[in-house]
């Protein structure tokens, strides 16, 4: 099993509507989360960390659920600038080290 | 402003060749680390630098070497002995080992013919 594991979508969504990724972990990446985005062909980076009673930044809202051991993002009111690939990271405790998952994409269309 | 340069944007190599991706920052981070992506796959750790003079290897370091002679600079050789070169490799900073906020250069495009 995948330590940080996500569908790889496409997510193709309207613009205004509300998505969810949701990204599962095994144990050893287990310490910290955070959300990246990734444009196409670009570097990622960092969109916002994952709070263990839930955090929100603007339209974005990240939760952790330890018992299920999965990260979840949602986005509301889609803009055309949301489409992208967002990546879920765990930060191993043990190794003191980033795993990334793959990454879902999102393609919000007028 | 402050940020990571990577060079070249784009690589071309023929088989056998050793090519070096240059890694440079002006942030005054201790840590530097070196990622390659490939489609469909995580980002994997090649090789990563705590301080001046020291680094480790990642998960994928065969194949890879580093070095780290300044603060500012972590250059990255693809030998010929590494199988897969072609990917897009990533270099990227952070204040220190441990935290989850690593600025990243824009990649640099290795393919090899």
């Amino acid at each position: 099993r995948k330590e940080v594991e996500q569908d790889p979508g496409p997510f193709n969504v309207p613009e205004g509507a509300t998505v969810a990724f949701n990204c599962t972990y095994s144990n050893s990446a287990s310490q910290s989360f955070f959300w990246y985005r990734q444009d196409c062909r670009k570097e990622p980076k960092l969109l916002m960390s994952v709070y263990s009673s839930g955090n929100e930044d603007g339209r974005f809202t990240a939760q952790l659920n330890r018992a299920s051991q999965y990260i979840s993002l949602l986005i509301r009111d889609s803009k055309l600038s949301d489409s992208a690939t967002y990546l879920c990271v765990g930060l191993s405790g043990g190794y003191n080290k980033l795993i990334f998952g793959a990454g879902t994409r999102l393609a919000v269309h007028p | 402003d402050g940020g990571i340069t990577q060079s070249p944007k784009y690589l071309f190599r023929k088989e056998g060749q050793n090519v070096t991706l240059s890694c440079e920052q002006n942030l005054n981070h201790d840590a530097m680390y070196w990622y390659r992506q490939d489609p469909g796959q995580g980002l994997r750790l090649i090789y990563y630098s705590q301080i001046v003079n020291d680094f480790q290897k990642g998960d994928i370091a065969e194949g890879y070497s580093v070095s780290r002679e300044k603060k500012e600079s972590f250059p990255l050789t693809v030998t010929s002995a590494q199988k897969n070169p072609t990917a897009f490799y990533l270099c990227a900073s952070s204040l220190g080992q441990g935290t989850g906020e690593l600025f990243f250069g824009e990649g640099s495009r290795l393919t090899v013919l």
